[in-house]
């Protein structure tokens, strides 16, 4: 079974400075990897999607992530926060079944 | 579209009590979800159903039973409350198995 570990549950950081939000997942069959966003009291929406292909995916809001394979990562990147990306993230895989894994949510907290 | 929504938003029970979770989705998906939000652990599957009248277990099943009636509505139900099933409760839905999920807003249960 795939499993999903998003390594910081925190991550503070200043408006209009770089972001890394860090996920590894583990798994013995294909990968299909997504980002998922909740805002505070809402539900979630996706941010990207990785499921072949390019490594380097390009998701809404300024957002990309890239597969990497050999590091077993699917790292979240912004180059320039905003108050507004202030949320929780969530690395997803899907595994065999369709059924999604969901790992223990990154809140982002991007301070003026 | 209104897309997908829960109802209610926030609900007080007792241990003991009961209480039953509407979703509704007018995309004419045919897979549905329910999931639990707790901190630290992101969200987990509940119960879930490929399509009208079929319902499955999910990987937290236990206390909660479920219906799919009708295709647009998908029922989770609490026979008798813990205070264990605090949670943030998220019904989502998806064309197909594959597809991206679409998230309802959310229901707040406090269980005392």
């Amino acid at each position: 079974a795939q499993s999903v570990t998003q390594l910081d549950s925190q991550v503070p950081v200043f408006e209009e400075a770089p972001v890394e939000l860090r996920c590894n997942y583990s798994s013995s069959v294909s990968v299909y990897l997504f980002w998922y966003v909740q805002y505070p009291n809402q539900g979630l929406q996706l941010l990207l999607k990785y499921l072949s292909g390019s490594t380097l995916v390009k998701g809404i809001n300024g957002f990309e992530a890239e597969f990497n394979k050999s590091q077993t990562s699917f790292h979240l990147r912004k180059p320039s926060v905003h108050i507004s990306d202030t949320a929780e993230y969530f690395c997803v895989g899907r595994n065999a079944g369709n059924m999604l894994t969901f790992g223990g949510g990154t809140r982002l907290m991007v301070k003026p | 579209n209104a897309g997908v929504t829960q109802t209610p938003k926030f609900r007080v029970l007792k241990t003991g009590q009961s209480m039953t979770l509407l979703c509704a989705q007018d995309m004419n998906h045919e897979y549905m979800y329910w999931y639990r939000q707790d901190p630290g652990m992101g969200l987990r599957l509940i119960h879930y159903s490929v399509g009208e009248g079929t319902t499955a277990k999910g990987e937290v099943p236990d206390g909660y039973n479920v219906s799919r009636l009708k295709k647009q509505n998908f029922l989770l139900g609490l026979e008798s409350a813990a205070p264990s099933q605090t949670s943030v409760y998220f019904c989502a839905s998806s064309l197909a198995g594959y597809d991206e999920q679409y998230f309802g807003p959310g229901t707040r249960l406090t269980v005392t």
